[in-house]
């Protein structure tokens, strides 16, 4: 296993651009979280999946951003009209209910910047 | 809202001393964890507590949580550079598999 992977590692967009975010969790992983981080903060919490449900969303979450997860495996995070306060590393996370350790595993991250 | 505020924010300290890094919410959390995350990666998973008053060490780490399950503390005996990073805690609510960070504390170990 490889671990969780995200893709791309880095975007640059023109403000008013949208763009996608892909994550492959670990295989065997029920749940997976997208998290925005800016620069020497703690993450963001922006919503999770278990399987294929949405469970929670974020209420700092405008309605210009958007999560998949059609197959309850890799997931899509969408930012629509991309604003310059879009700008920050998105993380993705993956854990496992069976066992329930609780550990969330992390990706390298996407990199958001918006011109 | 639950909110984990974590002190102090930066830190720089030389090789060989102590320091603790303390995290701190007005909620309950069922359970918390701590992280350290180096530039470029996703922070990764130093321990885990769920009773209150628990004592975790690993190896030069030691780890509380608090007895009313608010908050949590973080001490490094004998720092070392490779202890560089960004520690973060994580809080999980009862009911939920919602992680809340707290807002990171950036530790420079010089040598």
């Amino acid at each position: 296993d490889t671990g969780v992977s995200q893709d791309p590692r880095h975007k640059i967009t023109k403000r008013g651009q949208n763009v996608t975010f892909r994550c492959d969790p670990i295989s065997e992983h029920n749940r997976l979280y997208w998290y925005r981080q800016t620069l020497g903060q703690g993450p963001e919490f922006l919503t999770y999946f278990q399987n294929e449900a949405q469970l929670e969303k974020s209420r700092l979450l405008s309605d210009r951003f958007s999560a998949e997860r059609p197959k309850g495996s890799f997931s899509t995070l969408e930012i629509q009209r991309t604003e310059q306060g879009d700008s920050a590393m998105y993380l993705c996370a993956s854990s496992s209910i069976e066992p329930n350790t609780g550990e969330l595993f992390f990706g390298e991250g996407s990199r958001l910047t918006v011109l | 809202t639950q909110l984990l505020e974590q002190s102090p924010q930066f830190l720089s300290i030389q090789e060989g001393e102590n320091l603790t890094v303390y995290c701190n919410s007005s909620s309950v959390f069922s359970s918390l964890q701590w992280y350290r995350q180096e530039p470029g990666e996703g922070p990764v998973l130093l321990v885990t507590v769920v009773t209150g008053g628990e004592v975790k060490k690993l190896k030069r780490l030691t780890f509380q949580f608090g007895d009313a399950r608010k908050d949590s503390s973080l001490h490094i005996t004998a720092a070392q550079p490779g202890d560089t990073g960004l520690y973060l805690c994580a809080g999980v609510g009862s009911g939920t598999y919602k992680y809340i960070f707290g807002t990171g504390t950036r530790l420079k170990v010089l040598a």
